[in-house]
């Protein structure tokens, strides 16, 4: 079973470019949700998406934008990339049990220029 | 504001035990989550506490008092592999997650 992948690895970008960081999983989990993870700092919820065909603004969302068209993708998009959002985005889904265990994908790492 | 306190990081001796100290206020609590993340990877999920008291996995083990806004992850018999960093969270009354910002675990020989 792969659980969840994403994609790309890792990613030098320009700032002022856009860029769509994927997130797919095979668990049939209905909830989803995108963190970065910086130095010092603990994990900070960007969006989320508690089924398909709906979203939420996490913490910290400005400069992201996300999509649930169906249960296994979603992809977290940067319109234009700033320094500051340097930094390594993981994926994670859960499926509403009792604890609700977040699963995590390997991570993007991402570097803007 | 919410917040999630842990040391930054420990060092112990391989073979022995070292206990992770978390403390947290926090917008309502619906549980307590400990996850491993070695260097470069993911985080995985190690743990849950919803009660007050002890949890016993294994050689991991995690306790909380919910009076106290405090939990603690204990590693026994500690192994070279357990080199990692060890993050608290906790799930708030919105059923989202607060994370500690970790504790990177230094395991000497």
């Amino acid at each position: 079973t792969a659980g969840i992948t994403q994609a790309p690895t890792s990613q030098i970008l320009a700032a002022g470019r856009s860029m769509t960081l994927r997130c797919t999983q095979d668990m049939r989990h209905n909830a989803m949700y995108w963190y970065r993870q910086d130095l010092g700092l603990g994990l900070r919820l960007i969006h989320y998406s508690n089924t398909a065909g709906t979203t939420g603004k996490g913490e910290v969302p400005d400069g992201y934008s996300v999509s649930r068209a169906n249960t296994d993708d979603f992809p977290l998009t940067l319109a234009s990339a700033v320094p500051s959002q340097t930094s390594v985005y993981f994926c994670a889904s859960s499926d509403g049990g009792d604890p609700d265990t977040q699963y995590f994908g390997p991570g993007t790492r991402l570097t803007v220029l | 504001g919410q917040n999630i306190d842990q040391p930054t990081e420990m060092t112990a001796t391989e073979g022995a035990i070292v206990q992770i100290n978390c403390t947290y206020q926090t917008s309502g609590f619906n549980g307590l989550f400990w996850y491993q993340q070695h260097a470069g990877e993911a985080p995985t999920f190690l743990s849950y506490n919803v009660l007050d008291g002890l949890e016993e996995k294994g050689r991991f083990s995690s306790f909380l008092s919910r009076s106290k806004g405090y939990s603690y992850l204990l590693l026994k018999e500690l192994q070279m592999k357990d080199s990692a960093s060890y993050l608290c969270a906790v799930e708030d009354s919105n059923y989202q997650l607060i994370w500690g910002a970790g504790t990177k675990l230094i395991i000497k020989p």
